[in-house]
């Protein structure tokens, strides 16, 4: 019930290509679903995040779509840059609670110049 | 405005020993979580304070592991009596929790190294 799954592990695009990042969910009572950049070395960062009120939110480059019914949304990113290059995480959480994420494992995105 | 602050950033100890690991959330907030990273996975949650309360600790291990988070001074995640498999990078994320914003903002983790 807990569980957040993401796919693919990993992604290979061409620079100006669209990367998609898939993630599924299990517990329909998440209401809250973020996404995170993470680099070599470095802490995860906050990228764009989405509440299940709403199907799809954009902000610049980066799109996240929502199907609830489904219970799986998914991250866009939109002519992709060597500098995207990095590992992309999904997660959930339940607000109204202690808030803690539940997190997939990761998708190690390479964009190729 | 600083962003969250983690130190050390990289830990080794040796097994047996005890690891203090502290981190310093961004101005203004008062919520601290801790998630720790083995190689290869995503983040898991271990624990999640306010100012002098751990609020939920469903994630730390039973033994070994303690945090706190005083009303002075940063949050600590201590880990006694450290062994091999205690080797991961250990997160600390804050929130300010307000209004409708629940974020969690992460720092950059410090990286510990069981010998």
């Amino acid at each position: 019930q807990q569980q957040v799954k993401q796919s693919p592990q990993s992604l290979i695009v061409q620079k100006g290509g669209i990367s998609i990042i898939n993630c599924a969910y299990e517990n329909t009572a998440f209401d809250y679903f973020p996404w995170y950049q993470q680099f070599p070395g470095k802490g995860p960062a906050l990228l764009i995040a989405i509440r299940p009120d709403v199907s799809e939110k954009k902000e610049g480059r980066f799109t996240i779509s929502f199907n609830k019914s489904a219970k799986q949304f998914s991250l866009h990113i939109m002519d992709s840059q060597p500098g995207d290059s990095a590992t992309y995480f999904c997660a959930a959480s339940l607000q109204g609670g202690s808030e803690k994420l539940v997190f997939g494992k990761g998708m190690k995105l390479t964009v190729n110049p | 405005n600083a962003g969250v602050m983690q130190n050390p950033r990289h830990l080794v100890r040796r097994r047996g020993q005890e690891a203090r690991l502290r981190c310093s959330p961004m101005k203004g907030h008062s919520h601290v979580y801790w998630y720790r990273q083995l190689p290869e996975e995503g983040l898991k949650f271990m624990v999640y304070l306010q100012k002098e309360n751990i609020i939920d600790e469903s994630g730390m291990p039973k033994e070994r592991f303690s945090a706190e988070f005083p009303k002075e001074g940063p949050s600590i995640l201590r880990i006694q009596q450290v062994v091999r498999g205690d080797s991961a990078a250990y997160f600390c994320a804050s929130s300010p929790k307000t209004g409708s914003s629940y974020e969690q903002y992460f720092g950059p983790g410090t990286r510990l190294t069981v010998t």
